[in-house]
């Protein structure tokens, strides 16, 4: 079936440790995005990438990495920089000549 | 970033239609509005989209306003896997990107 596969579903980060959650889709999408969704509130964009090899800052990226390497594949690295991590993570893709995004089911992200 | 206001909370009952409002009085002319809902712990759903006039699809209907400046989801017969968090989105294009501004949304209850 055709969808956004986000892993894993839960993650623990030590202090001081850089994580990577990891997002695939086989919707054949050119863009793709990451959003972070606090408890109770909307989500905000960390990232974004239209094309292979190029990406660009969102709302929140301060503290967060991603690369665009193939398609396909748009992982988001949450560094030590980023000194509240803690939050519900999004994947999305679209297709540049439609107007929808489609969602993960997320990565649920805590600090140890 | 254009925003958009909705009720913290409705509740409706099931089999009855539902009106979800949502102003957007700073919208530009080239600002698409957007319905997606969410699910607890489940990434956002698309439900509809227009620019100025009113849409229908399977899933619901969206009325906007002359000016623009509001419109409203209609949920023609609500059951109770409509039970969400439904968020009124401006969409705008940056550089060909599609960009997404989530507000906080409505709750939706849905009572059997």
């Amino acid at each position: 079936d055709g969808g956004i596969t986000q892993s894993p579903k839960y993650l623990f980060r030590k202090e001081g440790q850089n994580v990577t959650l990891s997002c695939e889709q086989n919707l054949n999408h050119d863009a793709m995005y990451w959003y972070r969704q606090d408890p109770g509130q909307g989500l905000r964009l960390i990232y974004y990438s239209q094309i292979v090899n190029d990406f660009q800052k969102g709302d929140i990226a301060e503290g967060y990495s991603v690369s665009r390497e193939k398609k396909e594949s748009f992982p988001l690295t949450v560094t030590s920089a980023q000194k509240n991590p803690t939050a519900f993570y999004l994947c999305a893709s679209s297709p540049l000549a439609k107007n929808i995004q489609y969602f993960g089911a997320g990565t649920r992200l805590s600090v140890l | 970033d254009a925003k958009t206001t909705q009720p913290n909370s409705m509740e409706s009952n099931e089999e009855e239609p539902v009106h979800l409002p949502c102003n957007h009085s700073t919208i530009s002319g080239t600002d698409y509005i957007h319905w997606y809902r969410q699910l607890p712990s489940q990434g956002p759903e698309y439900v509809i989209h227009g620019l100025t006039s009113n849409v229908n699809n399977r899933m619901a209907s969206l009325a906007i306003a002359e000016d623009r400046k509001s419109s409203t989801l209609i949920l023609h017969r609500a059951t109770l896997r409509d039970a969400a968090v439904y968020y009124c989105i401006l969409r705008t294009t940056i550089q060909g990107a599609q960009k997404l501004v989530f507000g906080q949304g409505t709750r939706l209850t849905i009572n059997p």
